[in-house]
């Protein structure tokens, strides 16, 4: 079974520009999330789909972030401008809508670094 | 509330039991995991308990759940130079099952 696939691995760019993150879950799995990991902390949840909806958003910086899941599938996250404090691990991890399965599944992440 | 505490670091001599401990706010969790993260890799899922249960144990890994005081522990026997990484206590809760994380404990075994 393929696992949770994320691109790029790495990017670098300067403050306020542009930069778009993909996500490739597994397939079957409804549930989508997005997750912001800074240096020496946990994960924080940016945004959560069930399918193409979004059930969780609460902690999206909305001014700069958006992210979007086309057809319930693959998603893209994106922030425009960027500011130095985004420089992070951005990790996408996927799950069945099934409250009997417990597995949460996680892609490599992709480091990215705001100069 | 969604906070998940950890303590920040442990060290361990090798072959001696590591125990690293979990504080969650949200009684209504459902399940409860354990993540690794090793240097520049992403998380890997360790074991988990559903929240019905005190107890899980799996080859060298022992999870205990109090529900009462909110308070998971995560017991590896026979800790080896391997199991250095950072662990991370994550709970499950609400409809749309949302998980959140602890901030991670780093656990250092020596040789």
């Amino acid at each position: 079974e393929a696992g949770v696939a994320q691109s790029p691995r790495y990017k670098i760019i300067e403050k306020r520009q542009s930069v778009a993150f993909w996500c490739n879950p597994i397939s079957g799995h409804a549930t989508l999330y997005w997750y912001q990991q800074i240096l020496g902390q946990g994960p924080k949840l940016l945004i959560q789909f069930q399918n193409n909806g979004v059930v969780d958003d609460s902690q999206l910086p909305k001014d700069r972030f958006s992210a979007e899941r086309l057809k319930g599938v693959d998603s893209t996250l994106k922030i425009q401008p960027a500011k130095l404090e985004d420089s992070a691990v951005y990790l996408c991890a996927s799950s069945p809508w099934d409250s009997t399965n417990e597995k949460l599944f996680f892609g490599s992440g992709t480091q990215l670094s705001v100069l | 509330g969604e906070d998940v505490e950890q303590s920040l670091f442990l060290s361990v001599r090798e072959g001696d039991s590591s125990v690293i401990n979990c504080t969650y706010t949200d009684s209504s969790s459902t399940y409860l995991y354990w993540y690794k993260q090793e240097p520049g890799a992403g998380l890997q899922l360790l074991t988990y308990i559903f929240s019905n249960m005190d107890m899980k144990q799996d080859q060298r890994l022992t999870v205990l759940l109090n529900k009462k005081d909110k308070h998971l522990s995560l017991r590896i026997a026979d800790t080896q130079t391997g199991d250095s990484a950072i662990y991370f206590c994550a709970q499950r809760r609400g409809g749309y099952q949302k998980v959140t994380f602890g901030t991670g404990t780093k656990l250092q075994v020596i040789p």
